[in-house]
């Protein structure tokens, strides 16, 4: 079985841009996680996708959006980009269902903001 | 709200020790714990995980046991090879709302010499 894919694995985009990442889960897998790594702030939850529906969201600000499609595929957005938001974005794609669901992770995007 | 506490690291260890990487965890109710491994330039893996108290997860060598009376979920492994050296991420799911939420530790990096 194919593991999660993201594309574009790199990216670099100056400060007010826009950038639109994507994910596609795991056959069978309807929810799509999205978190951001930083060497500061380490992991964190950004919000999560399960049919079509964000289903839970993290304390992130309006610039970060997202959305998934009918086939479970998942698009992430960030606009206005900050430098700040340089940072290695992480899909992962679980069942979203049963318990415990457990996440598995793509290998991420790369942004750099300059 | 729910936290998970990392031993500071880096840690440097000879090929063929004892590891010991320790986690605990603050959560209402009973999560499930997972060990996620990211090796340099990729995406987290999973590594092993429990569900409720009492449980050992092991995978290649590796055993955490689920405690719930100290809250903790240490990491062990026998013998560590060089190919172990990547940073490990201690891990709680959310046992209310979204199943899918993570909240992670801050991760150690493990360096194993020959």
């Amino acid at each position: 079985k194919a593991g999660v894919t993201q594309t574009p694995r790199y990216l670099i985009k100056t400060r007010g841009q826009q950038v639109t990442l994507s994910c596609s889960p795991i056959s069978g897998h309807r929810s799509v996680s999205w978190y951001q790594q930083t060497p500061g702030q380490g992991l964190q939850f950004l919000f999560e996708y399960f049919s079509e529906t964000q289903r839970n969201k993290g304390n992130f600000p309006g610039r970060f959006s997202g959305r998934q499609f009918s086939n479970s595929r998942s698009e992430m957005n960030v606009s206005t980009l900050e430098l700040g938001d340089s940072a290695l974005y992480l899909c992962a794609s679980s069942l979203g269902q049963g318990w415990p669901d457990t996440q598995y992770f793509g290998p991420g995007t790369r942004l750099t903001v300059l | 709200g729910d936290s998970v506490t990392q031993m500071e690291g880096p840690v440097t260890l000879s090929e063929e020790a004892f590891l010991t990487i320790n986690c605990t965890y603050t959560a209402t109710g009973y999560p499930s714990l997972f060990w996620y491994v990211q090796y340099p330039g990729e995406g987290l893996q999973l590594l092993l995980k429990a569900t409720k108290a009492d449980d050992k997860g092991s995978n290649k060598g590796f055993e955490a046991t689920y405690r719930k009376e100290t809250t903790s979920f240490h990491l062990e492994k026998g013998s560590v090879q060089v190919s172990d050296s990547a940073v490990y991420f201690c891990a709680l799911s959310d046992p209310y709302g979204a199943n899918s939420k993570l909240t992670f530790g801050k991760g150690i990096t493990l360096s194993v010499r020959p």
